[in-house]
């Protein structure tokens, strides 16, 4: 039973390009979530999903940031012309369901260095 | 007001101590307290979790002891080992509505042999 994965693993874009990061739940599964990792602030939500449907946007930084799930197999975190500030380990979550029974299992990050 | 804080922000012990990870919160509709490790490269994990309506929670050598009053909680690690060294999160979460996890900024553990 794989985990959550995430692609491409590393990725390095110019300022002001765009990168789409991908993230594959677990199948069964019907939450997923969007964090954003660095040093100083830690693991910082970003958006959630449940059977597809976004739940809570709060965390986007809204102007650059966007996220999409077409399906319940496949998750997207679309960065509209990208910053140095935006580089951080991106992580993907999916959960069975949510409430108290909605362990996370966290994919291995996708790493996003802005140049 | 969903803010979660833990201390220290990094952490050195012997092996065979108890390393000690302290988180406390804010709001107080918080009702579910997971500790997620995180070892270099990988996602975080689920280590071990608490329910506002227990003061303890043991499993194996990692024990939580939550004080709800005082909306603090920490992780005791008991005989410390090198391979416990990793970055622990203290996450909060509600189990009504919103059901999104509020991460702290986690601890970085060193285990010395």
């Amino acid at each position: 039973n794989a985990g959550v994965i995430q692609t491409p693993r590393h990725k390095v874009t110019g300022k002001g390009q765009e990168a789409t990061l991908w993230c594959e739940p677990i199948s069964g599964h019907s939450a997923v979530f969007w964090y954003r990792q660095t040093i100083v602030q830690g693991l910082e939500f970003l958006t959630y999903f449940r059977n597809q449907a976004p739940i809570d946007d709060s965390g986007m930084p809204k102007e650059r940031f966007s996220a999409q799930m077409p399906n319940q197999s496949h998750s997207t975190l679309k960065i509209q012309s990208t910053q140095p500030q935006d580089s951080a380990v991106y992580l993907c979550a999916s959960s069975l369901d949510v409430g108290d029974t909605g362990q996370l299992y966290f994919g291995e990050g996708s790493k996003l260095t802005v140049l | 007001q969903q803010q979660v804080r833990q201390s220290p922000q990094s952490l050195t012990v012997w092996e065979g101590e108890t390393a000690i990870l302290n988180c406390s919160y804010e709001n107080s509709a918080f009702d579910y307290f997971p500790w997620y490790q995180q070892f270099p490269g990988e996602g975080p994990a689920l280590l071990i979790a608490i329910r506002s309506v227990s003061d303890k929670k043991e499993d194996g050598r990692f024990t939580i002891f939550f004080n709800k009053r005082e909306k603090k909680l920490s992780l005791h690690i008991t005989d410390s080992q090198p391979g416990d060294s990793a970055t622990y999160f203290c996450a909060a979460h509600f189990n009504t509505g919103n059901y999104k996890y509020v991460f702290g900024a986690g601890t970085r553990l060193k285990v010395i042999a």
